[in-house]
Parts: C-alpha cells; structure tokens; sequence
C-alpha cells in the first residue's frame, strides 16, 4: 500500500472549513484514498474514501486531485467535538474481510478551538 | 454498518497476572479480525491477525506465547495479555471490515500496576 504524509497538526476555529491534505504521490491505479479520525482514547472512526472523483458524505468531503497524488478533507463547519486525529490512509480494496487490516501513519492532530 | 464491540473499555491489573479482552462482531460474520496496540501520542500498530478456527498470525516483534489470540466462532475473538507487566499498559483495538470498509472496537485501555 502506498505510503502517505500528513502534516504533525492543524489548528481551526469553531464554525469555519477544516482542509487536511494528504499527499500519496506513490498511489497506484487501483488503491483507494481512505479518511479515518481518531478521538482521544476511542477505536478509529471511518469518514470517507474516494477512488478518482471528489466525494461528499454528511461528514465531509474529499478533494482528490486529478493526478491522485495528494488528496484533501474538508469538514465543511468545524465543532469542537471534531478534535481528533486524522488518517490518510491509502490500500487495495481486497476481498473479504482482509480490508480491516490498516497501516495507520502518524495522522494529523487537528485541534478546534472556540 | 457493522458494529464491534469490545470489552472491557478500560482495566486495571497487577503485574504478573492476566487480562483477556473481548471483540466481538454484533451483525457481522468476521473470519479475520485484526488486534492493534497503540502507546501514548504514537499511531495504531498491528499486533496479530486473527483467523476463526485457525491460528492466528503476528506482526514482527510480537511474542505470540504473550499474547494469546484466540478466535472460536465468527463473532469473537479474544486477546489475552499473559503474565502483564507494566510495559503492556496501551490502549488495545480490535477491527474487522468488508471489502469496502474496516469497522473497529471502542478499545481497551490496560494498566498493568
């Protein structure tokens, strides 16, 4: 699976756009872009994933530029309770069950303040 | 979306004593469940994978004679963290998932004391 790199830690105020990016440059035709957060001391949450075209859920959305190297989640009205750890994650989508297997990054730490 | 639950959420346990922590699968048929380990401000790291009615197999550096998995039905598998000592003490999540998407448990946070 291809590797990603996000930066350390965001900061964003209450209300406004949240933007992550993700950068993949080594990402293959066939692997998916995959968004997961992680709030303090629970199991990881899954967000959104896209292949090729730019993505919306009641979460968020995910931009994905059209070379597919780098990527960018949006949570569109940031609250306080947005205040997690992101992951990029980028894998095969395999048969199975074998897909509950991640290789999680450092992630983003993105903090929301009033 | 399938839901896994895991227990208990949090334990504390005296050193050289044993701790068995539960996922389980509430509507989900999981043949493979994957135990992760996660120290402080550090990311998820993969122990073991879980396979129902076989045996489990572990990621490079994980004594599996300490961490005894064990996965009898297709809606359990259970971690047992043997002879704990105070370098176990993490936070313990467990997954499964389809071939679109992983589902995780609420995890367990051991103390070893």
């Amino acid at each position: 699976d291809a590797k990603t790199t996000q930066p350390p830690s965001m900061d964003c105020a209450e209300g406004r756009a949240a933007n992550l990016p993700c950068n993949h440059s080594t990402i293959s035709g066939n692997e998916y872009v995959y968004w997961y957060r992680q709030i303090h001391s629970q199991g990881p949450q899954y967000i959104i994933h896209g292949l090729k075209n730019n993505e919306t859920n009641e979460m968020a959305s995910l931009i994905i530029t059209e070379d597919r190297k780098s990527s960018t989640l949006i949570l569109p009205h940031a609250t306080l309770r947005d205040t997690a750890v992101y992951y990029c994650i980028v894998l095969s989508r395999g048969g199975g069950t074998s897909y509950g297997k991640l290789t999680f990054g450092q992630g983003t730490i993105l903090t929301v303040h009033p | 979306g399938a839901v896994v639950s895991q227990h208990p959420s949090w334990v504390i346990c005296k050193s050289g004593t044993s701790v068995k922590i539960e996922c389980r699968s509430l509507d989900f048929q999981a043949t493979t469940m994957f135990w992760y380990r996660q120290f402080p401000k550090q990311s998820l790291m993969l122990m073991a994978t879980s396979n129902e009615g076989s045996k489990a197999t572990y990621e490079q550096g994980v004594e599996k004679d300490k961490f005894l998995i064990n996965h009898a039905s297709l809606t359990l598998s259970t971690l047992t963290v043997t002879s704990a000592h105070p370098e176990d003490s993490s936070f313990y999540i467990c997954s499964t998932g389809t071939n679109t998407e992983a589902f995780f448990g609420q995890g367990t946070r051991l103390t070893v004391v």
